[in-house]
């Protein structure tokens, strides 16, 4: 199975910071890469795909990038409403597995 | 809309057997690749199994396989998750998600249900 890894666990960050996520794969994966975000009490949303492809409707200030096993996600300006756990998931080879994910706090 | 619902979430005894439900609306199961993810209380998601559109190939979580069993019923258009010999890691919100590919081979999960609980536990 294809192992994901996320750095760091848990950030702690300011509204207006820019925060960067960074997920590494255990073997390559070209660019099935996806990262959702998950607030308490409620399912994932998905945020990117395809590595650095944008939801539609998802706002501008995400942004992902990577290809290979690095990846990363980048919030260019954190909003109150940013604050949540993002998580990665390969989609190269079943198991689609996911990362542990990150928890981004106050 | 593409909407998807789970149910049958409950309370079950170690080693006993359960059926989670996911009725999708607004795409047909044959078109489309579906999956089970789940969240133990305070954890991780952690992707459980998939059925492919089409001919219905199945996959799963080395943590799961030979107890789970995934399927689909067309007519109804609902996801089922079997649950066999349960176990209290088991113990999870059980989410159901929907595949969308693009054309250049990407995959992605979208949209989610809002999940369904089950707790093994004596």
């Amino acid at each position: 199975d294809i192992q994901l890894t996320q750095s760091p666990s848990f950030l702690s960050a300011s509204v207006g910071d820019r925060v960067t996520i960074t997920c590494r794969a255990s073997q390559v994966i070209t660019s099935y890469l996806a990262w959702y975000q998950q607030k308490p009490g409620k399912a994932p949303n998905l945020l990117i795909y395809a590595a650095s492809t944008l939801l539609s409707g998802v706002p501008s200030r995400f942004s992902g990038s990577g290809s290979g096993t690095e990846f990363t996600l980048t919030i260019s300006s954190l909003q109150p409403e940013d604050f949540a756990t993002y998580y990665c998931q390969q989609l190269h080879t079943y198991p689609d597995t996911f990362g542990p994910g990150t928890k981004v706090d106050i | 809309e593409v909407q998807l619902l789970e149910s049958g979430g409950t309370l079950v005894q170690p080693g006993g057997s359960l059926r989670l439900s996911c009725a999708a609306s607004g795409f047909t199961l044959t078109t489309h690749a579906l999956t089970w993810v789940r969240q133990a209380p305070g954890k991780g998601l952690e992707w459980v199994s998939a059925i492919s559109a089409g001919s219905g190939t199945t996959f799963y979580a080395g943590s799961v396989k030979g107890r789970f069993t995934i399927s689909r019923d067309t007519s109804k258009n609902t996801l089922y998750l079997q649950m066999n010999s349960l176990r209290a890691e088991d113990t999870a919100v059980y989410y159901c998600a929907k595949y969308h590919y693009d054309s250049d081979g990407s995959r992605r999960l979208d949209p989610w249900g809002q999940g369904t609980l089950v707790t093994v536990s004596s």
